[in-house]
């Protein structure tokens, strides 16, 4: 079945510090990759995502990620964390060109000190 | 743009009550998901549809839950009777075919079912 795996579940750093959140996915086809992030008490909202093209994808709040389809890997990076960046963060995959079920990792909370 | 509504914003119930919990996906998306955000299980597809057709309910836990679509414009979840292990937030997320604009999410429902 496709699943989709976090390998850090809480990640403490100080402000500066640079990112590396990982995600692999098991699905063998071509797929929709995507990163969401909540703040605490508040929804989900996108931070970038991948369908085709430029496996380097730049997003919001100077957050990008990397697909890696020979790793099934979609890590998320950001090199100067900021304490607003607390929050916890999603990867989630999607089958490409069917608009089906969205799965999400199991999340990484991210905890900035000042 | 008002996003993906959702109501109520909270709903504290009592066990054995029936919970209705509604929303108004973005205008021209023709797919709806929800989910529900628990500590234990993270987030969980509950249903899908698309063009308002119920696609795939395997994420339902069980028959006290149902959710319906009558129009392009509105769907609910429906909890009949409530457990107290029904208790978490539940979020809808729309898109339009293809994912092509991600999946937006509502604010949520945050459910206390006592």
């Amino acid at each position: 079945a496709q699943s989709v795996s976090q390998h850090n579940h809480h990640v403490i750093l100080s402000e500066a510090a640079s990112l590396e959140l990982g995600c692999n996915y098991s699905y063998g086809g071509t797929v929709n990759l995507f990163w969401y992030v909540q703040y605490p008490g508040q929804h989900l909202q996108l931070l970038l995502k991948y369908f085709s093209g430029d496996p380097l994808v730049k997003g919001i709040k100077g957050f990008e990620a990397e697909f890696i389809k020979s790793k099934f890997s979609f890590n998320l990076r950001k090199p100067s964390v900021q304490w607003s960046d607390t929050a916890e963060y999603f990867c989630a995959v999607t089958l490409s060109g069917n608009t089906g079920k969205l799965i999400f990792g199991q999340g990484t909370t991210l905890q900035v000190k000042p | 743009d008002a996003g993906v509504i959702q109501s109520p914003r909270h709903e504290v119930t009592e066990m054995g009550q029936e919970v209705t919990l509604r929303c108004k996906p973005i205008s021209g998306h023709n797919s709806l998901f929800w989910y529900r955000q628990t500590m234990m299980r993270g987030l969980e597809l509950l249903i899908y549809f698309n063009n308002n057709v119920p696609i795939d309910d395997s994420g339902m836990p069980e028959d006290r839950f149902s959710a319906k679509m009558p129009n392009a414009s509105f769907s609910t979840l429906k909890i009949q009777p409530s457990e107290p292990r029904d208790s978490a937030v539940y979020f809808c997320a729309s898109t339009a075919t293809g994912g092509g604009y991600g999946y937006t999410f509502g604010s949520g429902t945050r459910l206390t079912v006592v």
